[in-house]
């Protein structure tokens, strides 16, 4: 069946750091790579997508890398802000079924 | 333009009573998904449904069931209830073609005592 694996389950940075979460997918169906941000105590908030013709995608400190031969895909955090501290989410989707990697609680110190 | 809601925010239910769940996407949103979120498992996919009918399914047992009406409210009905139920059952609207981004509703937390 469709499975997301994704690396690492916690990550701690210092402010200004880089962060980066990897995950990688089994069906090579999957055409829809979304991102989401879900704050503690609060709803999952799509923070970026990238789709399965495009290599990757940047929108200011946050980027998205996708390599469809390795079913990979990752996501680039620069300059590292304390409001970065969250539980983040990658997955991957078929004709709108989401599958959800098991999250990354990032931390970042000041 | 209201977000997705999901009512009731809190249930608290004994072993073996069924429960339903109840979510109302974006106006205009044609698709709502279901996702339980446990610690350590993330969001796990229960179901999608588009235009009144299942049109994906998670790997969940039947006591999991749903449905959606014609103004796309959906209900998820939970029946048995075990502890291991025990989480955040989030539900998620997109306007249901391919590949859209997935508006999720606050949650409704179900505790099984």
């Amino acid at each position: 069946g469709e499975n997301v694996e994704q690396h690492p389950s916690t990550l701690s940075v210092q402010e200004g750091d880089s962060a980066v979460i990897k995950c990688t997918y089994s069906d090579s169906a999957s055409n829809y790579f979304p991102w989401y941000k879900q704050e503690l105590g609060k709803r999952p908030q799509l923070i970026i997508d990238i789709r399965s013709n495009v290599g990757e995608k940047k929108d200011q400190r946050i980027a998205v890398t996708l390599n469809k031969t390795a079913k990979h895909f990752s996501l680039h955090i620069t300059e590292t802000q304390p409001e970065d501290s969250a539980v983040y989410f990658c997955a991957a989707s078929k004709a709108d079924k989401l599958i959800f990697g098991t999250g990354t609680r990032l931390q970042v110190f000041p | 333009k209201a977000g997705v809601t999901q009512t009731p925010r809190y249930l608290i239910k004994t072993r073996g009573q069924q429960v339903t769940l109840s979510c109302s996407p974006i106006s205009g949103h044609r698709s709502v998904s279901w996702y339980q979120q446990t610690p350590g498992q993330g969001l796990q996919f229960l179901f999608e449904y588009f235009s009144e009918t299942q049109r994906n399914k998670g790997n969940f047992p039947g006591r999991f069931s749903g449905r959606q009406f014609s103004n796309s409210r959906s209900e998820m009905n939970v029946s048995t209830l075990e502890l291991g139920d025990s989480a955040l059952y989030l539900c998620a609207s997109t306007l249901g073609a391919s590949n859209t981004e997935a508006f999720f509703g606050q949650g409704t937390r179900l505790t099984v005592v």
